[in-house]
């Protein structure tokens, strides 16, 4: 089955800085890699995703890119804010309605002002 | 958008009691249903995949006499916690695939307490 691995699992930045989260996943056919913003007490929330046939996607202060030769995507986000601190989940599977998605590890991302 | 409503946010039970657990689709079919369990500091685990009229399907280590799952409609979607102790303290969080559209809606998350 799927394995998705992602680093760091703790990242503390500066207000205004750029943080990358890194993820590999071992599935070929997994072809759908969302990533999930997750704050505490509360569920997973989607901000954004990329699909195989797209290399890079990118909204606002987020993007996202996929290199399926090396079966590994990263999240980048931009001039980053407090708000931005949470856990930050990525996530694959085969898009396909039997098939579930798999979680990374979770990324702590603390941002300071 | 897809909505996944799901009920109750959160319980406390006591130790040796049943908890369910309901996950519902608004304004779409969910034929499939993912159950996921979340332990404090760590990721979203796949418990079991729920599949319409079928028995569910459960992930490597997961009790199935334990963990009840009954999907009876298109809509409605149930895990029952059976004989909980203070270990199935989670958070549990039910995932339903968009098909065609693409991506998965997620409930809203159930935080379960076993004192």
């Amino acid at each position: 089955g799927e394995n998705v691995e992602q680093h760091p699992s703790t990242l503390s930045v500066q207000e205004g800085d750029s943080a990358v989260i890194k993820c590999t996943y071992s599935d070929s056919a997994s072809n759908y890699f969302p990533w999930y913003k997750q704050e505490l007490g509360k569920g997973p929330q989607l901000i954004i995703d990329i699909r195989s046939n797209v290399g890079e996607k990118k909204d606002q202060r987020i993007a996202v890119t996929l290199n399926k030769t090396a079966k590994h995507f990263s999240l980048h986000i931009t001039e980053t804010q407090p708000e931005d601190s949470a856990v930050y989940f990525c996530a694959a599977s085969a898009n396909q309605a039997g098939t579930a998605l798999i979680f990374g590890k979770g990324t702590t991302l603390s941002v300071s002002s | 958008g897809a909505v996944v409503s799901q009920h109750p946010s959160r319980v406390i039970c006591k130790s040796g009691t049943s908890v369910k657990i309901e996950c519902r689709s608004l304004d779409f079919q969910a034929t499939t249903m993912f159950w996921y369990r979340q332990f404090p500091k760590q990721s979203l685990m796949l418990m079991a995949t729920s599949n319409e009229g079928s028995k569910a399907t459960y992930e490597q280590g997961v009790e199935k006499d334990k963990f009840l799952i009954n999907h009876a409609s298109l809509t409605l979607s149930t895990l029952t916690v059976t004989s909980a102790h203070p270990e199935d303290s989670s958070f549990y969080i039910c995932s339903a695939p968009q098909g065609a559209r693409g991506g998965y809606t997620f409930g809203s998350g159930t935080r379960l307490t076993v004192v």
